[in-house]
């Protein structure tokens, strides 16, 4: 079946220094990744996604890169603010899933940003 | 305005007892989904309803049954709770668009149920 794996569990960075988290998926008909991040104790919130015919999109401080070939994508955070503190989980969809949008999502990673 | 809503935030319950989860949506999304966040922070599918019709039903216990009265309402009810059935629960919509085929789309989440089972 479709997975999600996706490391580190946990990191620790300071501030002002640059954060990335890795996924895998295992079903190359996977076309849709977004990036959620939740803060503690609420809900996830979308941050940025990518799409299958895009090989890296950027927004401010974060940016997603997509290799299809080896079916992994990233997340990268510069310059790093407290405010970043949260966990992140990356998703994938796929059109096999019968256009249900069902997302299967990463075990998540726990990003500290220390002042 | 809040666009997903739950209620009730907080459940507290024995188990065996009987309980339900309501959440709304007033962004006009055509597409609900149940997620369920263990105490490891995973998150899982549970269901997914769109335009009324269930779309998406993982494994899950047959004690769990969704309801979809309309587009924008997604219940779900847990018959014969058990211990391994605490968790956060959460909510969420997104919108097909159908003419462009783009159904993966940016899901809304609800600020979760906390459900305790004791």
């Amino acid at each position: 079946g479709e997975n999600v794996e996706q490391h580190p569990s946990t990191l620790s960075v300071q501030e002002g220094d640059s954060a990335v988290i890795k996924c895998t998926y295992s079903d190359s008909a996977s076309n849709y990744f977004p990036w959620y991040k939740q803060e503690l104790g609420k809900r996830p919130q979308l941050i940025i996604d990518i799409r299958s015919n895009v090989g890296e999109k950027k927004d401010q401080r974060i940016a997603v890169t997509l290799n299809k070939t080896a079916k992994h994508f990233s997340l990268h955070i510069t310059e790093t603010q407290p405010e970043d503190s949260a966990v992140y989980f990356c998703a994938a969809s796929s059109r096999a899933a019968g256009n249900t949008g069902k997302l299967i999502f990463g075990q998540g990673t726990t990003l500290q940003v220390k002042p | 305005d809040t666009a997903v809503s739950q209620t009730p935030k907080y459940l507290v319950t024995q188990m065996g007892n009987d309980k339900s989860i309501k959440c709304e949506q007033n962004l006009g999304h055509d597409t609900m989904y149940w997620y369920k966040q263990d105490s490891k922070k995973f998150l899982k599918i549970m269901f997914s309803y769109n335009n009324k019709e269930l779309i998406i039903n993982e494994t899950v216990p047959n004690r769990f049954s969704p309801k979809s009265p309309d587009k924008a309402h997604l219940n779900l009810h847990i018959n014969s709770l058990e211990l391994g059935d605490s968790a956060v629960y959460f909510c969420a919509s997104s919108l097909w668009d159908d003419i462009k085929g783009r159904y993966n789309r940016e899901q809304f989440f609800g600020p979760g149920t906390r459900l305790t089972v004791l």
